[in-house]
């Protein structure tokens, strides 16, 4: 089975500069996504980047970047010029791509990271 | 477009009591998965629904939870009788069916206290 893990329970940054948030998982398939959610305080989790495994290049949306390094199974997370907006939980998933169709929304999360941006 | 909708979104109830959740998914999205985080644990999968059948209930912790999507629209979720430990936050996503890269959208979720 796969397992993510979050060795970071709580970071913080201040508003305008960069963090990076840390991101292990363990498995023997060669073919899986990566995700980065967030979860803002009472609200709905949304999709901050992915990460397709055969995909040597690094994935970017905006301010957010990934340091995905698939033989030391890492996928970090970037957050450049950090806004306040960003303050949430964040979660790490794995999603395995062998189990075909059907298993496309069963994702394996990591234990979260809470991020505080401060002014 | 709605989102997926979650109600409620608090409940308190007392161990030996009976609780259901519902999930609204967004129209059309045939996928729609349960999910629920205990406190300071990681959120794990509980089951998936294509429409109105069960796909895959994999995760689901035992029989005190039942799960049920008549109609293929709108999901419950049953606990019966709570313990201690279901409480947590409990997750429902929906997605389109054949869209292996579409997003999973997530509900606010229900946060459950079992006393």
């Amino acid at each position: 089975a796969q397992t993510v893990t979050q060795s970071q329970p709580e970071m913080s940054v201040q508003e305008a500069e960069t963090v990076t948030l840390s991101c292990t998982y363990d498995t023997s398939e060669s073919d899986y996504y990566l995700f980065w959610y967030k979860q803002p305080p009472s609200r709905q989790m949304i999709l901050v980047i992915r990460q397709e495994a055969y995909k040597q290049q690094n994935a970017t949306e905006n301010r957010f970047s990934v340091n995905f390094q698939k033989a030391a199974k890492s996928f970090s997370l970037k957050i450049s010029d950090s806004q306040l907006g960003d303050a949430a939980m964040y979660f790490c998933a794995y999603r395995s791509e062998e189990a075909g169709g059907t298993s496309y929304g069963k994702l394996t999360f990591g234990q979260g990271t809470i991020l505080t941006v401060h002014p | 477009e709605a989102g997926v909708t979650q109600f409620p979104s608090h409940s308190v109830i007392e161990k030996g009591q009976t609780v259901t959740l519902r999930c609204d998914p967004i129209s059309g999205h045939d996928n729609l998965y349960w999910y629920r985080r205990v406190m300071g644990k990681e959120i794990k999968f509980l089951l998936h629904f294509v429409k109105e059948s069960k796909q895959d209930e994999s995760g689901m912790p035992n029989n005190r939870f039942l799960a049920e999507r008549t109609g293929g629209t709108y999901s419950t979720l049953k606990v019966q009788p709570a313990e201690l430990e279901d409480s947590g936050v409990y997750f429902c996503a929906s997605s389109q069916v054949g869209h292996n890269n579409s997003p999973l959208h997530f509900g606010n979720g229900t946060r459950l206290t079992v006393t």
